[in-house]
């Protein structure tokens, strides 16, 4: 099946740090969304994205679509112990359903 | 004020028994989803209703039979629970918006343990 390359796979920071992460396929994408899951929890949109090349913020959180529609960023500025958690880049492919495709998530963990 | 709500949040099961497990969103969309989140935190999406209507069905074992009564509700249905069955299963629901979809809004998982 249709498949997002999610990386980096998992982030080891400090409080203060800022950390990227992105995904990429060789798909063409319509949207791209950005989730977050905490333990025990469903993942909660963060970000979602419409068009090529959109820049969107959301607070210390900072995401695009890439121009090629097969990629998109995700920027976290200045973490805080509370922004542990997996998150997860989700995409629905041009010309498919309104089926969300993930990647495979990046464990970020925050250290005091 | 729930936005999409599951139960149960657990479920401990014996093998070969059937259980269910159900979702309700007030948000008033009328597209509802389940996936399945493996150990590797992997999400898959199962199915999808719109409008009480399958639209999508990912080649899931027919032991898992999805149920939608009204747009508010859909409940899945699982028999003969095997051990790979053991994950966490979400539902989610969004406005139908064509073939683009919509933002897709998650509860907060069952997690099923088969033994």
């Amino acid at each position: 099946g249709q498949q997002l390359n999610q990386s980096p796979q998992s982030m080891f920071i400090q409080e203060g740090e800022d950390v990227s992460m992105n995904c990429t396929s060789s798909s063409i994408f319509n949207t791209w969304l950005w989730y977050k899951q905490e333990p025990g929890e469903g993942p909660v949109l963060l970000i979602a994205l419409y068009k090529a090349g959109e820049l969107t913020s959301n607070g210390r959180l900072t995401a695009q679509f890439g121009i090629t529609r097969k990629d998109s960023f995700l920027n976290i500025s200045a973490s805080i112990p509370s922004d542990v958690g997996i998150y997860f880049c989700a995409g629905q492919l041009q010309g498919g359903s309104e089926k969300l495709v993930f990647g495979k998530g990046m464990k970020l963990t925050v250290n005091p | 004020d729930t936005a999409v709500s599951q139960t149960p949040k657990y479920l401990v099961t014996q093998m070969g028994n059937d259980k269910s497990i159900k979702c309700e969103q007030n948000l008033g969309h009328d597209t509802m989803y389940w996936y399945k989140q493996d150990s590797k935190k992997f999400l898959k999406i199962m199915f999808s209703y719109n409008n009480k209507e399958l639209i999508i069905n990912e080649t899931v074992p027919n032991r898992f039979s999805p149920k939608s009564p009204d747009k508010a509700h859909l409940n899945l249905h699982i028999n003969s629970l095997e051990l790979g069955d053991s994950a966490v299963y979400f539902c989610a629901s969004s406005r139908w918006t064509g073939p683009r979809g919509d933002t897709q809004y998650f509860g907060p998982g069952t997690r099923l343990t088969v033994l």
